[in-house]
């Protein structure tokens, strides 16, 4: 069975600045994976995915993410947030060749700061 | 196209109560997936369907909830009877066609049992 594990559950940071949102995951088979990001109230939304290729993946609003396999990580980061950023992010993860389950971590709340 | 539509957006009700939770997913979408999240488990698959019929209730937290897809546009979630513990926001969320695909979400409904 796949997991996910996102490292920090809160993540605060200024305005313009950088920011990295951790995403660790457990596989014994290969497995493809996303970035969702939710704003207040609503429901999810994709930011961005890895099926395979490049391992940089890049998604909307300025994100990219790295897939790692080695480190088994899918790390998210933007070189610069906005305060309309803040919102909470989740890493997910289903298996090739599996179904279209997708399990997600706990999430990562981003709190922009101006 | 309208997204996925979820109704009621939010419910309030009384312990013992029936509830029933509606999603409309998008047109020409064939999976259905319905979560339920909370503070402190996250984001759970409940159940999912593909073509209407269901794949995976293994996520059901046990015989009071039920979920079905009588056609290709309508789907409920049902709790009978109700519980406090089963307040939390539930998403219905949609998909086409194969593993590595979007999942489109809807806005939620947040149910309260007093």
């Amino acid at each position: 069975a796949q997991s996910v594990t996102q490292l920090d559950s809160q993540v605060p940071v200024f305005e313009e600045a950088p920011v990295e949102l951790r995403c660790n995951y457990s596989s014994s088979v290969s497995v493809y994976l996303f970035w969702y990001v939710q704003y207040p109230n609503q429901g999810l939304q994709l930011l961005l995915k890895y099926l395979s290729g490049s391992t940089l993946v890049k998604g909307i609003n300025g994100f990219e993410a790295e897939f790692n396999k080695s480190q088994t990580s899918f790390h998210l980061r933007k070189p610069s947030v906005h305060i309309s950023d803040t919102a909470e992010y989740f890493c997910a993860v289903t298996r090739t060749g599996g179904s279209e389950k997708l399990v997600f971590g706990k999430g990562t709340k981003l709190t922009v700061n101006p | 196209d309208a997204g996925v539509i979820q109704s009621p957006r939010h419910e309030v009700t009384e312990m013992g109560q029936e509830v029933t939770l509606r999603c409309k997913p998008i047109s020409g979408h064939d999976y259905l997936f319905w979560y339920r999240q909370t503070m402190m488990r996250g984001l759970e698959l409940l159940i999912y369907f593909n073509n209407n019929v269901p794949i995976d209730d293994s996520g059901m937290p046990e015989d009071r909830f039920s979920a079905k897809m009588p056609n290709a546009s309508f789907s409920t979630l049902k709790i009978q009877p109700s519980e406090p513990r089963d307040s939390a926001v539930y998403f219905c969320a949609s998909s086409l066609g194969r593993i590595g695909n979007e999942q489109f979400f809807g806005p939620g409904t947040r149910l309260t049992v007093l």
